[in-house]
């Protein structure tokens, strides 16, 4: 069974540009979720996405949105880069809202490089 | 807002050894605390603990939760090279948000 997948692996974007980062669930999972790891701040919730809507999100600016498409893959977008917007974002999926305990799997990540 | 602490925050071992990390959460409402081990990138799911399900294991790994105290621990016997990573700790809130720990970095010296 293939697991959840990003893309790209690697982005280096320059302080004001936008940046798309990309993400594809486990088969089956219609929940999909993202999450930054900043160096020396872990892992930080910033979004969570359910049957195409948006369910929760974390304490962070507006400039970060996203989406979830028909086929359950999702989009994070980062408007106005800003140098401290480097960091791995991962993306996770899991089962939907009917299923009460949903354990979370893990993306590889994509390295964000802001210069 | 919901807190979780580990520690100790970094660990070396030799290899045979039995090690033992630790989780303790503030919440406001007990939901479920799940266990990932995280080598390069992606974290890898462990367990997950519920008030329904205390206690779990997978062959040398195994893990309990104190509601009493607030806290949990992850056990890993006869500990391998291949253990060497970050093990993170997460209490799961109401609206799926996982909030997680710093991380313990276990490093396994053969």
């Amino acid at each position: 069974e293939a697991g959840v997948t990003q893309s790209p692996t690697h982005l280096i974007k320059t302080r004001g540009q936008q940046a798309t980062l990309r993400c594809s669930p486990i088969s089956g999972h219609t929940s999909v979720y993202w999450y930054q790891q900043a160096l020396g701040l872990g892992l930080q919730f910033l979004l969570w996405y359910d049957e195409g809507e948006e369910r929760n999100r974390g304490n962070f600016p507006p400039r970060f949105s996203g989406r979830q498409f028909p086929n359950y893959s999702s989009e994070l977008n980062v408007n106005a880069l800003e140098l401290e917007d480097s960091a791995l974002y991962l993306c996770a999926s899991s089962l939907g809202l009917a299923v009460s305990y949903n354990e979370q799997f893990f993306g590889p990540g994509t390295r964000l490089t802001v210069l | 807002e919901d807190k979780v602490v580990q520690s100790p925050l970094s660990l070396v071992v030799h290899e045979g050894d039995t090690v033992t990390l630790n989780c303790s959460y503030e919440v406001t409402n007990f939901r479920s605390l799940l266990w990932y081990k995280q080598e390069k990138k992606a974290p890898t799911f462990l367990f997950m603990l519920t008030s329904s399900g205390i206690e779990k294991k997978s062959g040398r790994l195994s893990s309990i939760l104190d509601k009493k105290e607030l806290s949990s621990i992850l056990n890993i016997t006869a500990t391998q090279t291949g253990d060497s990573a970050i093990y993170l700790c997460a209490h799961m809130e109401y609206g799926n948000k996982l909030v997680f720990g710093a991380g313990t970095i276990l490093r396994v010296k053969s």
